[in-house]
């Protein structure tokens, strides 16, 4: 049973480029999070979506920042405009159907860690 | 808001000792916590959890407790190994979150183990 499959893992960009990043959750997963983890710090939430649906995206930046999960396909995080304060690791993270508010095992992929020159 | 954090970024230990790890929160409405294992160049990995209804659970050599009257938590790691070398990272929901923000987590800082052999 694959893990969580993030790709790039690695990706550079020159400014003003656009960036995207592609998640694959695990297989029975139908709730895909992103988190935005700068070097020496702890991770942040970014998004939170299911299939077609953008559930929770109060951690997006307002511009240049934007979050998909087709009902086909992988989640894509999209950077337009890259600067390079974006430099970062971005992790995906995939869990099943739940109910209730304690979550269990969030499953992380490896990330993708874009370099903006 | 939420916040989570911890006392110390570094702890130095040598194999076959035990470890322990802290982490404060301010929230006290707060009622679930997570612990993760970053290993260098990897996505975190669930460890353990706890609920506000428990103060202590244990897992395969590892013991979360949780001290709610002072807001803080602490995982042990027994008869450390050099394996155990990343860095820890406590995490949590927004206090009083419904039920479609379980999968958002606000991590702290981390505290990166390192272990002697």
């Amino acid at each position: 049973n694959a893990g969580v499959m993030q790709n790039p893992r690695h990706l550079v960009r020159r400014r003003g480029q656009e960036a995207r990043l592609r998640c694959s959750p695990m297989k029975g997963h139908s709730h895909v999070y992103w988190y935005r983890q700068l070097p020496e710090e702890g991770l942040k939430f970014m998004v939170y979506l299911q299939k077609e649906n953008i559930i929770d995206e109060s951690g997006m930046p307002k511009e240049r920042f934007s979050a998909e999960f087709p009902k086909e396909g992988p989640s894509i995080l999209r950077i337009q405009q890259v600067v390079r304060g974006d430099s970062a690791a971005y992790f995906c993270a995939s869990s099943p159907p739940r109910t209730g508010r304690f979550a269990g095992e969030l499953f992380f992929g490896e990330g993708s860690r874009l370099t903006v020159l | 808001g939420e916040s989570v954090g911890l006392h110390l970024p570094t702890l130095s230990v040598q194999e076959g000792d035990n470890s322990i790890i802290n982490c404060a929160y301010s929230n006290s409405a707060s009622d679930y916590f997570i612990w993760y294992k970053q290993e260098s160049g990897k996505g975190p990995q669930f460890i353990i959890d706890i609920r506000s209804n428990m103060d202590k659970r244990q897992g395969q050599r590892v013991t979360v407790l949780l001290n709610k009257t002072v807001k803080h938590l602490s995982l042990q790691i027994a008869a450390t190994q050099p394996g155990d070398s990343a860095v820890y990272f406590c995490a949590g929901p927004p206090g009083n979150a419904g039920g479609t923000s379980y999968g958002k987590l606000t991590f702290g800082q981390g505290t990166i183990l390192t272990v002697h052999p």
